[in-house]
């Protein structure tokens, strides 16, 4: 399967502790997105990357998290100081340089704070 | 600021039968995407099908159609020939620029 991964798929951590989650974007896609989804709600937009540079953070993006794509392939998200709001599912998506407006998404990662 | 409203919770429809799901949407862009995707229970998102607004030829994809109204702002969902697969949430989302904005999501039950 060549599609957009994620890693760890679920995640159980205690309030105050740190979690760093993976995106595996598909090859060849150049942008990468992180959105956050709880609940019954839709996703909701964090930032993302053309290439190794972000371009765009979301005022949802607290100082608490920070997201890097070092060389440009996979990217992690990084949550500080967790608190229980943070719970959410994580997705991850990317598209193509020639069709960026076309997104395909990962399983995701669902993180439970405690 | 970009807005996708869904104003459909949930619905439900006989196999077999035809549906159709509502979104509405307000950009101040004049080029623009819109989406729908479907999410099925515990499984990843998955595009169903897609609409530049600069084209006013209604976009489909075998059972998925659009009905795309420029001037209302509305982008509704028609699925025909429901299939139990078809399960699922769907979300209505936009995109004029690099993000999508996707509504609240309309859960969709589809019964034998």
């Amino acid at each position: 399967d060549t599609g957009v991964s994620q890693n760890p798929r679920h995640k159980i951590t205690k309030r105050g502790q740190n979690v760093t989650f993976r995106c595996d974007p598909i090859s060849e896609h150049n942008r990468l997105y992180w959105y956050r989804q709880t609940l019954g709600q839709g996703p909701e937009f964090l930032t993302y990357f053309q290439n190794e540079a972000q371009l765009e953070k979301s005022r949802l993006l607290s100082d608490r998290f920070s997201a890097e794509r070092p060389k440009g392939s996979f990217s992690t998200l990084e949550i500080q100081r967790t608190e229980q709001g943070d719970s959410a599912m994580y997705l991850c998506a990317s598209s193509h340089r020639q069709t960026y407006n076309e997104q395909f998404f990962g399983p995701g990662t669902r993180l439970t704070v405690l | 600021a970009q807005t996708v409203t869904q104003s459909q919770p949930e619905m439900s429809v006989q196999e077999a039968e035809t549906v159709t799901l509502s979104c509405t949407y307000d950009t101040s862009e004049n080029n623009y995407y819109l989406f729908w995707y479907k999410q099925p229970p515990s499984r990843q998102m998955i595009l169903v099908i897609r609409q530049e607004a600069y084209k006013q030829q209604n976009a489909t994809e075998n059972r998925f159609s659009v009905n795309f109204q420029k001037a209302a702002k509305s982008f509704s969902l028609k699925i025909s020939d429901s299939q139990l697969g078809d399960t699922a949430m769907y979300f209505c989302a936009l995109s004029a620029g690099n993000m999508l904005t996707f509504g609240g999501g309309t859960r969709l039950m589809v019964k034998p």
